[in-house]
């Protein structure tokens, strides 16, 4: 157990709804990343926060759109979504990420798919 | 960040230990390997990471080379539940941002 919490684990939802995913960060860290990896391809990094300010930002659609919270959890929010949004998606977190030999700890993901 | 080079596949005998290479020839001084593994649509756990000097935990033992142009993960004694995907990352200490994950390497333990 990573400590990094991740809900809902499955989701199904019809093209064109909206979904918000959520993330609680291992207690103590002030970092979180979003991560997705599809079947056909790798784990793509997707947006990275560090206490509540946006930091980075990666392969992320305009329809998909992440905030963190002042008790540092997160939430991703997905719309207009297409079949091919399907995916996992996955939390990340560490404590400060600017530190030399930082590490990041990963959720066990959120299954979403698209029909 | 640097990019790295794993070979795509490899079997690991039950019992005996898994020797998973990494190139990452471009790294730069300040710059960290690290290594994580993927069990089936899991999590990625985090493995072991080092800068220079060589590393061992309780799960993995991480040996650099002294140019630092490469390194290699090693499970000293593979179990089936070894069985996963293993990825080598070099990322800058000072970096804000995004573990790049590249294809990794498919590790099969078989008995």
């Amino acid at each position: 157990d990573s400590g990094v919490t991740q809900t809902p684990k499955h989701l199904i939802t019809a093209t064109g709804q909206r979904v918000t995913l959520r993330c609680s960060p291992r207690s103590g860290d002030l970092s979180v990343y979003w991560y997705q990896q599809s079947l056909d391809q790798g784990l793509q990094f997707l947006i990275q926060y560090y206490n509540g300010e946006e930091r980075a930002k990666g392969n992320i659609l305009e329809r998909f759109s992440a905030q963190q919270f002042p008790d540092l959890h997160s939430e991703l929010n997905l719309s207009s979504l297409e079949l091919g949004d399907s995916a996992l998606y996955f939390c990340a977190s560490s404590v400060d990420p600017g530190q030399s030999g930082n590490t990041i700890y990963f959720g066990e993901g959120s299954w979403l798919t698209v029909v | 960040d640097a990019k790295t080079t794993q070979p795509p596949s490899m079997d690991c005998a039950e019992g005996r230990a898994a020797n998973l290479p990494c190139n990452h020839s471009t790294i730069s001084g300040n710059e960290y390997v690290y290594w994580y593994r993927q069990i089936h649509s899991q999590g990625p756990q985090y493995i072991i990471h080092g800068l220079k000097n060589n590393e061992t935990n309780e799960m993995a033992s991480l040996i650099i080379t002294e140019d630092r142009k490469s390194s290699t993960l090693i499970l000293p004694h593979a179990t089936l539940r070894d069985t996963a995907v293993y990825y080598c990352i070099v990322r800058s200490g000072d970096s804000w941002g995004k573990f790049q994950f590249g294809a990794g390497t498919q590790v099969v333990v078989t008995p």
